[in-house]
């Protein structure tokens, strides 16, 4: 079965310090999503790409975050520099063609100490 | 803006009941619907996506359904088992948004 890979599984940082997140989605899948997650919430949108295009980033904290998707295949999330409140679990999705159903990827752990 | 509810919070039954799970959204004008199980620590799975046009889905013991009018669907387990110890989150496409708007899930715990 086609799953979306993100790397790492885990990541500690410290504040101040840079930090970023790799996705994969699923071959063919030209719309990609990162998502926040808090512990205790439901996921949160920060960005979402449309083959290498930015569609939607106006939740994404442009001053420290940014992401990119430079040959609509792979895409980087990127915190710099990172702050407490940043830690969370980020998940990468991407929308299968037709059914627009969505397939998430296993997710980072961020913790900023 | 998309909000979603997702009722209760937390549930805890015995193994064996069957349950419902609860969701609302306030905007009717959704593309579809997806419930999602995640274990602690881990992303998410899909378990079942209804088409704005579907009154329901059904997967093993899974079964949902969706009333895009009234802005509600729910989630229906039959014969519960410890496995099924998850959070359930409902989530909705649509509604002003291309991404997903999700619920902040319900805690379930089936105890053996």
């Amino acid at each position: 079965e086609a799953e979306v890979a993100q790397s790492p599984r885990y990541k500690i940082t410290e504040k101040s310090q840079a930090v970023a997140f790799w996705c994969d989605p699923i071959s063919g899948h030209a719309t990609l999503y990162w998502y926040r997650q808090i512990l205790g919430q439901g996921p949160e949108l920060l960005v979402q790409f449309q083959d290498e295009s930015v569609v939607d980033d106006s939740q994404l904290p442009k001053d420290r975050f940014s992401a990119e998707r430079l040959k609509g295949v792979d895409s980087t999330l990127k915190i710099q520099p990172a702050e407490l409140g940043d830690s969370a679990m980020y998940l990468c999705a991407s929308r299968t063609p037709g059914t627009n159903g969505y397939t998430f990827g296993s997710g980072t752990r961020l913790t900023v100490v | 803006k998309q909000e979603v509810t997702q009722i209760p919070a937390a549930l805890s039954v015995p193994e064996g009941e069957n349950l419902v799970l609860n969701c609302s959204f306030t905007d009717s004008a959704i593309y579809n619907l997806q419930w999602f199980r995640q274990d602690p620590g881990k992303g998410l799975t899909s378990l079942l996506l209804i088409q704005s046009s579907q009154r329901e889905q059904t997967s093993g013991r899974l079964n949902a359904s969706l009333d895009k009018s009234s802005g509600r669907s729910t989630l229906y387990i039959a014969a519960s088992q410890p496995g099924d110890s998850a959070t359930y989150l409902c989530a909705v496409r649509g509604g002003g948004a291309d991404g997903l708007t999700f619920g902040k899930g319900t805690h379930l715990i089936i105890q053996p």
